[in-house]
């Protein structure tokens, strides 16, 4: 069975600080997509990487995708309340799209 | 305005009974997903279709029915309601294959007392 194993699980932390989720697993996937979502709302698609080794930006959110296609990073610079939110990655792999089980972060003022 | 629509948002039931939640998609995505989304499982696939008349069991298909007549729509049927089936369900669809993003409703929450 394909696991994608998020953390932390939780984090709460001050407008302005940096931060980094991890989307890990020990299966090679063939793309790996990141979501936010907000509650009350369906997860929202922020970017898809498909090659080991790709980074793509969003504004202040940067995406990485491990060398061998079995990880994933999302950094976050000076994180803003309005990046308040569920993150959840998903792994694509043999007609399957595998969910993390999420990171909820909090923003605080 | 094209998207992906769930009714009802919010529903009460009781043990027993049967529960349809519909899904309907103005993309013409060939593929369409139930998923349930519970704390501490995060999201977990019911049922999928890569077309019409063409389903496929998920990861947590028990007590659940799925039916797509249409390619547009994909109604999620729990035949006889059970307190463990309260839950967060999500539709999404996706074009070509179904490892590629998803698009998702806005969710339905069901609550069986």
């Amino acid at each position: 069975t394909q696991l994608l194993e998020q953390s932390p699980q939780f984090l709460s932390i001050q407008e302005g600080e940096n931060l980094t989720v991890y989307c890990n697993s020990s299966s090679v996937f063939s793309s790996l997509q990141w979501y936010r979502q907000e509650p009350g709302e369906g997860p929202v698609l922020l970017v898809t990487v498909v090659t080991g080794g790709e980074v793509k930006k969003l504004k202040r959110l940067t995406f990485q995708f491990g060398d061998a296609r079995k990880d994933s990073s999302l950094h976050i610079t000076a994180a803003q309340p309005g990046d308040t939110g569920l993150y959840l990655c998903a792994g694509g792999s043999q007609g399957n799209l595998i969910f993390g089980k999420g990171t909820k972060l909090s923003v605080k003022p | 305005d094209a998207g992906i629509t769930q009714s009802p948002r919010y529903k009460i039931t009781e043990t027993g009974r049967q529960v349809t939640l519909m899904c309907h998609q103005t993309w013409s995505h060939s593929y369409m997903f139930w998923y349930r989304q519970d704390l501490g499982h995060g999201l977990r696939l019911i049922y999928y279709s890569a077309a019409a008349d063409i389903t496929d069991k998920g990861e947590v298909p028990d007590g659940y029915v799925v039916s797509r007549s249409k390619t547009e729509n994909f109604p999620l049927t729990l035949e006889s309601a059970t307190r463990s089936q309260t839950s967060v369900y999500f539709c999404a669809s996706s074009d070509v294959t179904d490892d590629q993003p998803q698009h998702f409703g806005d969710g339905t929450r069901l609550s069986i007392l």
